[in-house]
């Protein structure tokens, strides 16, 4: 199994609304990470977790709050949300996430979320 | 901090040629990934470049790799439409965070 799943698709919340992002992964993979993605824009780093611990936070505003129950589990936590917020949010999982060799990451196909 | 710099941003070409994607980085840097995206979809990994000089090829893709230059180029020979999608170079970023760096990204569009 190499996949890497996403749960909503489609998402389209007001800007009181809070709501949860879901991603999961069974490779054994240790590192996951959440993806912001504006239209025709490269990928945005936004958290980084390995080992369930948080190791990398881009500076991301406090609306939006990453979560790791467990290693095959990553949630994405939104709340109060702008307009400009809208994107494609991608999850992606890696061995490690500490930059081995043969580090590589896979994504899910992401949630595309509206914000009204 | 590490930046990755594509081009061209677009690039729109005839079925049947060939023509080359540009990705140079800005520090040292021991590997290049080169990702594919669909509209609206995932990114699909095509290429892992770990050493100096490596080459991969998959159909009409051929990637390759030069670390002393920091550059890595994307090869597409006799294009054909299914090839139309936007192609992201990236590289790991180890000084501040490990981590992957996108590229800007090259839309690709090749015409009947």
């Amino acid at each position: 199994d190499t996949e890497v799943t996403q749960t909503p698709k489609h998402l389209v919340m007001g800007m009181t609304n809070k709501k949860s992002l879901k991603c999961e992964q069974h490779m054994g993979h240790r590192a996951m990470y959440w993806y912001k993605q504006k239209a025709k824009k490269p990928p945005e780093l936004m958290f980084v977790y390995s080992y369930e611990k948080l190791s990398i936070n881009e500076s991301v505003p406090s609306r939006f709050s990453p979560e790791c129950p467990n290693s095959s589990l990553l949630n994405l936590h939104l709340h109060a949300l702008q307009p400009e917020d809208s994107a494609l949010y991608l999850c992606a999982s890696s061995q490690e996430g500490k930059g081995a060799t043969n580090e590589k990451l896979f994504f899910g196909s992401g949630t595309q979320l509206s914000v009204l | 901090e590490l930046k990755v710099e594509q081009n061209p941003l677009f690039l729109s070409m005839q079925e049947g040629k060939n023509y080359t994607i540009y990705c140079n980085y800005s520090t040292t840097s021991d590997r290049l990934y080169w990702y594919r995206q669909d509209p609206g979809k995932s990114l699909e990994s095509l290429f892992v470049l770990l050493s100096n000089g490596a080459v991969k090829q998959e159909g009409r893709l051929m990637a390759s790799l030069d670390t002393k230059a920091r550059l890595s180029t994307l090869h597409i020979t006799a294009a054909v439409h299914d090839l139309s999608a936007t192609y992201f170079c990236a590289s790991w970023e180890r000084e501040y965070g490990n981590k992957l760096v996108f590229g800007a990204g090259t839309i690709l569009r090749v015409k009947s």
